[in-house]
């Protein structure tokens, strides 16, 4: 009964060689987050799809994309990975966003990118 | 922007001791304040949260505090577990602006119950 799952859990790239990760959600949510979460540090959002709109924050590189091509996947595309970019990255849904309330993010189990 | 910092960044307590463990954000916007548990391997889990128009919420051995005026809010966990052992992340949201929804995390406090 996954509800938010990432594939794959672990992935290996070679520095500048491009990878994609992805993230599938059977809870039908119209919202769908990428976190990058460095070793012993917060999670940090890189963007959101609210349903087809994709909002970037104003601090991700745009060495990082995103696809939503349907409401249940999401996929992370990093162009050219760096040594700095090995991390733990996390999907996440919620059911909506705003205003006046806050909808519970699903976490997905992660994928840990390494980048030799 | 909003900032939270989590203290202490690692806790070892005994079994059936509590544990207690201290945000503060910067935004006074801020209205939301989840606490969320991250056992290894797996995505971080809500576990409680606050709104800002409550100052206490409980459920079961945890409890969540929090203090506006401080701009500081608290997870408590009595009577603590092995199965307690875990990362855990307080963060902030805000219901309204630009960056509605969005959290923004602690460094996590890594929990250790010694049985």
């Amino acid at each position: 009964d996954a509800m938010v799952i990432q594939n794959p859990r672990y992935q290996v790239t070679q520095f500048g060689k491009p990878v994609t990760l992805s993230c599938s959600q059977t809870l039908n949510h119209n919202v769908m987050y990428w976190y990058q979460q460095k070793s012993s540090q917060a999670p940090k959002l890189l963007f959101h799809y609210y349903d087809k709109d994709f909002n970037n924050e104003a601090d991700t590189p745009d060495n990082f994309q995103s696809r939503r091509p349907n409401t249940s996947f999401c996929f992370l595309d990093i162009r050219s990975p760096g040594l700095g970019d090995a991390a733990m990255y996390l999907c996440a849904t919620s059911k909506d966003r705003g205003p006046s309330t806050f909808y519970e993010q699903y976490f997905g189990p992660g994928t840990r990118l390494t980048v030799t | 922007g909003e900032n939270v910092e989590q203290h202490p960044s690692t806790l070892s307590v005994q079994e059936g001791d509590s544990a207690v463990i201290k945000c503060t954000y910067s935004d006074s916007a801020s209205n939301y304040f989840p606490w969320y548990k991250q056992e290894l391997g797996k995505g971080p889990q809500l576990i409680i949260d606050i709104r800002s128009n409550v100052g206490e919420k409980k459920d079961q051995r945890i409890a969540v505090t929090l203090n506006k005026t401080a701009k500081h809010f608290s997870l408590h966990i009595t009577e603590t577990q092995p199965e307690d052992s875990a990362v855990y992340f307080c963060a902030a949201s805000s219901f309204y602006g630009g960056s509605q929804g969005n959290l923004i995390f602690g460094k996590g406090t890594k929990l250790s119950v010694k049985p």
